[in-house]
C-alpha cells in the first residue's frame, strides 16, 4: 500500500536559517513524488514535484530512492516561507489514486 | 480565468439530511478528485474521476457518492451524514491525472450536528 510520512508536525525556524522538511514514503513500484503548500488564506498550490528537478522559491527536494525519502529543503529560510507543507504520492501505476502525508506547519520567525 | 469553485463554502446540517457539494472546473481537465482535510491527517482521497462517466475509490470513499456525467461537473454527495463527516472538503482537478499538477478549489466547511 502507498503510505507517506511526515514526522514533524510543526518546524519553527529562524529567518535565514536553513530549513529541511522531511517526507518518506512507502511504494513498490516507482512513484511520482510532490511538495504541495498551503499559505494563509491561499489554496492549496503545487510546490515541486521530482520528475521536473526544478527549484521553486529556492526550495529543493532530492527522490532518495534507496531510503524512499523526498526530503524538501531550502539554505535559507524567508518569513513569506511560513506555510503548511504537504509531500504527497502518486503513480502512474496506481491509476487515480493520490495520497498526502499529515503535513509540517512552517513558521519562520525573524 | 481558469477556476475550480466549489458550492456552498460553509454548511451546517444535522444527522441525516442528505446533501450535495458542487464542485465545477472551466479547466477543461479530464480528472477530477475529492479529498477531506482533518487536524493531523492532512488530506486523504474520497474518490476520483480519470474522466467522463469513469470514478473510483480513494482511501475514504464510505458514507460518499460521486457522480461525473459532463467533464467540467464533480458533485459530491453525501445520502445520509454523520458527525464523523464533519471536515473541510477540497476539490482539485488536473488536465489528465493526479501525476500532473492539480489545482484546487477553495474548500467546503462542513458540520454535521
Amino acid at each position: 500500500a502507498q503510505r507517506v510520512t511526515q514526522p514533524e508536525k510543526l518546524l519553527s525556524v529562524f529567518k535565514g536559517a536553513p530549513v529541511e522538511l522531511k517526507c518518506n514514503y512507502s511504494y513498490s513500484g516507482s512513484p511520482e513524488l510532490f511538495w504541495y503548500v498551503q499559505y494563509s488564506r491561499q489554496r492549496l498550490q503545487l510546490l515541486l514535484r521530482h520528475i521536473s528537478r526544478e527549484s521553486i522559491k529556492g526550495f529543493t527536494a532530492d527522490l532518495n530512492k534507496g531510503e524512499t525519502s523526498f526530503h524538501l529543503k531550502k539554505p535559507f529560510a524567508q518569513e513569506e516561507d511560513s506555510a503548511m507543507y504537504y509531500c504527497a504520492l502518486s503513480s502512474y501505476n496506481s491509476w487515480g489514486k493520490f495520497q498526502f502525508g499529515a503535513g509540517t506547519q512552517v513558521v519562520v520567525t525573524p | 480565468e481558469a477556476q475550480v469553485t466549489q458550492n456552498p463554502r460553509y454548511l451546517i446540517t444535522v444527522t441525516g439530511k442528505k446533501l450535495t457539494v458542487t464542485c465545477s472546473q472551466n479547466m477543461n481537465h479530464e480528472y477530477m478528485s475529492w479529498y477531506r482535510q482533518d487536524p493531523g491527517l492532512g488530506l486523504r482521497q474520497i474518490y476520483y474521476s480519470m474522466n467522463v462517466e469513469v470514478t473510483d475509490k480513494g482511501d475514504v470513499p464510505e458514507g460518499y457518492k460521486v457522480s461525473r456525467k459532463e467533464k467540467r461537473n464533480f458533485p459530491l454527495i453525501l445520502e445520509s451524514p454523520s458527525p464523523n463527516q464533519t471536515s473541510l472538503y477540497f476539490c482539485a482537478t488536473s488536465s489528465s491525472g493526479p501525476y500532473n499538477e492539480q489545482f484546487f478549489g477553495p474548500g467546503t466547511r462542513l458540520t454535521v450536528l
